[in-house]
């Protein structure tokens, strides 16, 4: 069975300070991996995608994240982070059908002005 | 506009009762889903529909029973409504064999 361990539960950041949330995976099949944002009182919003190819998939925002096969990590990066960041971000692995997300805990990201 | 919509966003209720809850896309895509987030965020897919067809569920109690009337809806019906269902439900949809969903605003149930 897949799963997606979100080790960081809070972060909170001062403006212009560097991000990286980590994301662990535990999938056999194929890997097909995400990161979703969601500000507070919003719903989920797609932030990037790995499917195959470049490890390092940068996304919107200014968001990166870069896949590491033998580390089964799929961590996100921002160098830079500003206060309307503010929110949870979730990672998410794909099943081999297509047709399953299955979700890490999420991490609460609070950027201090 | 709205790719996929939720109806009600807010639904407060007793326990007991009955509810429902409606979604609709508009992005042609042929596949739904319905997730449970509870209080402390954690999300977890409850059930998944390709083209008008059950195909994931995930071990919810048979008081929630989701119908899809065409592949534009799908709607959650909650049968004798507990404390534990309060959560925000949130639609999504896809493409079958593409991935990325896209999510609807949620509806936040309070059952009291």
């Amino acid at each position: 069975a897949q799963s997606v361990s979100q080790h960081n539960h809070h972060v909170i950041l001062s403006e212009a300070a560097s991000l990286e949330l980590g994301c662990n995976y535990s999938y056999g099949g194929t890997v097909n991996l995400f990161w979703y944002v969601q500000y507070p009182g919003q719903h989920l919003q797609l932030l990037l995608k790995y499917f195959s190819g470049d490890p390092l998939v940068k996304g919107i925002k200014g968001f990166e994240a870069e896949f590491i096969k033998s580390k089964f990590s799929f961590n996100l990066r921002k160098p830079s982070v500003q206060w309307s960041d503010t929110a949870e971000y979730f990672c998410a692995v794909l099943n081999n059908a297509g047709n399953m997300l299955t979700f890490g805990g999420g991490t609460r990201l609070m950027v201090k002005p | 506009d709205t790719a996929v919509s939720q109806t009600p966003k807010y639904l407060v209720t007793q326990m007991g009762n009955d509810k429902s809850i409606k979604c609709e896309q508009n992005l042609g895509h042929d596949t739904m889903y319905w997730y449970k987030q509870d209080s402390k965020k954690f999300l977890k897919i409850m059930f998944s529909y390709n083209n008008k067809e059950l195909i994931i569920n995930e071990t919810v109690p048979n008081r929630f029973s989701p119908k899809s009337p065409d592949k534009a809806h799908l709607n959650l019906h909650i049968n004798s409504l507990e404390l534990g269902d309060s959560a925000v439900y949130f639609c999504a949809s896809s493409q079958y064999g593409e991935g990325e969903q896209y999510f609807g605003p949620g509806t936040r149930l309070t059952v009291t």
